[in-house]
């Protein structure tokens, strides 16, 4: 039973392609984020929706568009991708109106881009 | 100024021993005040969460918070070599109607046998 799933779990490609990542979360939550981790483990919001509205837009490059079809789904697609991408990209859940407002995080999608 | 600092590292202990974690943050807004671990190749998890000012505790660990020196720091008492990990320590703050976290860049921890 995986709490959030993303796919795919690794993802090497040439730069200049266009690839996405999918996240899925079953917890019933009604937030979702992508973050960033980079090499010396900087993990950086992107983005996050809230009922699939989008409430955090953190100042990454426009090729960086994320979508959400519904509350359990948030995808990211890279366009143009660069060296400077690669990285591995979390995906992550809240509930709001918890007190703690703890984030589960999915495994992870390492991006290699050649 | 980074939001969140913490030493990167590497800190080294010895089975048994007391590892002290600390972080501090620059934006006296921040509320809450997270720790999570992520071990080698897996995502962070989180292990303790404080907002109040003073000493929490919960099992070995014990997360320590002092908001006026703008401080946060976990204990690990009794480390064992499976609290080696990275430690990030992440703050919340409101981003317009969003709560969002703010990490630090972690601190390795290994725990020698």
């Amino acid at each position: 039973d995986t709490a959030v799933s993303q796919t795919p779990k690794y993802l090497v490609t040439q730069m200049g392609n266009d690839k996405s990542i999918k996240c899925e979360q079953n917890l019933g939550h009604d937030t979702m984020y992508w973050y960033k981790q980079d090499s010396k483990k900087f993990l950086k919001i992107m983005f996050s929706y809230n009922n699939k509205e989008l409430i955090i837009n953190e100042t990454v490059p426009n090729r960086f568009s994320p979508k959400s079809p519904d509350k359990a789904h948030l995808n990211l697609h890279i366009n143009s991708l660069e060296l400077g991408d690669s990285a591995v990209y979390f995906c992550a859940s809240s509930l709001t109106g918890i007190s703690y407002n703890e984030q589960f995080f999915g495994p992870g999608t390492r991006l290699t881009v050649l | 100024q980074k939001e969140v600092e913490q030493n990167s590292g590497p800190l080294s202990v010895p089975e048994g021993a007391i590892a002290s974690l600390n972080c501090t943050y620059s934006d006296r807004g921040s509320q809450s005040f997270f720790w999570y671990r992520q071990y080698s190749g897996k995502s962070p998890e989180l292990i303790m969460f404080i907002y109040s000012n003073g000493d929490k505790e919960d099992g070995r660990f014990t997360a320590q918070l002092n908001k006026a020196s703008q401080y946060v720091s976990l204990l690990i008492r009794d480390s064992q070599p499976s609290d080696s990990a990275t430690y990030l320590c992440a703050v919340r703050r409101f981003s317009g109607s969003a709560r969002q976290l703010t990490f630090g860049s972690g601190t390795q921890l290994t725990v020698l046998p």
